[in-house]
């Protein structure tokens, strides 16, 4: 089964208007951690946001804000007032306790495309 | 904030030679590090966990006789892919964890582009 799930291959959105990029996830452990990152056509992984398992309030940094349903399993990225830099590819991951090794396995990510 | 540098960004090789990759972290020292692999459009697939100071982890399926990991310092590992074939084409990226971090953020090379020809 997929740990990481990204439902839509690609999103198109309006300059200054928001996006919600969806991500669920599976796993059994108590103690986890998400991820979201961008990665432009150039190719390098830039971190975004972060939320722990055991964190009661949603994750924020300046434009992106992470809605964590944890019954849910799900750990949808906000994007606010998107901008044309915006547009890359998006990836959710996950990092599992010590269990899983401490590792990040990523979702097949979202193409988010911002028109004007 | 945590860098980290990752060398050469594209090669080109002849199938058959080696290539090494080099991932420094420049700023913070890191016990482990990780090397991604990244086909067109697709997501990142973990390929084994560098370990300073031992050896290294390799995920299922990965040879480690032909992608070989060495993690001699704190701050630097590398990644050599021995005797290249076209069908090791592919985008591979390197990251390093931030102990000193709150949520123990990984920071990612800018990845490297190889083309076997």
């Amino acid at each position: 089964a997929q740990k990481i799930t990204q439902t839509q291959p690609g999103m198109f959105v309006q300059e200054k208007e928001a996006v919600t990029l969806d991500c669920t996830y599976d796993t059994s452990d108590q103690s986890y951690g998400l991820f979201w990152y961008k990665q432009p056509s150039s190719g390098e992984m830039i971190f975004l946001i972060y939320q722990g398992s055991y964190d009661e309030q949603n994750a924020t940094e300046g434009r992106y804000s992470l809605n964590f349903q944890k019954a849910r399993k799900s750990a949808n990225l906000v994007i606010s007032a998107s901008q044309l830099g915006d547009s890359a590819m998006y990836f959710c991951a996950m990092r599992e306790g010590p269990g899983g090794g401490n590792k990040l396995t990523f979702g097949t990510g979202t193409q988010l495309k911002v028109e004007l | 904030g945590a860098v980290v540098s990752q060398h050469p960004s594209w090669v080109i090789c002849k199938s058959g030679t080696s290539v090494k990759i080099e991932c420094r972290s420049l700023d913070f020292q890191a016990t482990t590090m990780f090397w991604y692999r990244q086909f067109p459009k697709q997501s990142l697939m973990l390929m084994a966990t560098s370990n300073e100071g031992s050896k290294a982890t390799y995920e299922q399926g990965v040879e480690k006789d032909k992608f070989l990991i060495n993690h001699a310092s704190l701050t630097l590992s590398t990644l050599t892919v021995t005797s290249a074939h076209p069908e090791d084409s592919s985008f591979y990226i390197c990251s390093a964890r931030d102990l000193g971090t709150v949520n123990e953020k990984l920071f990612f090379g800018s990845g490297t582009q190889l083309s076997v020809l």
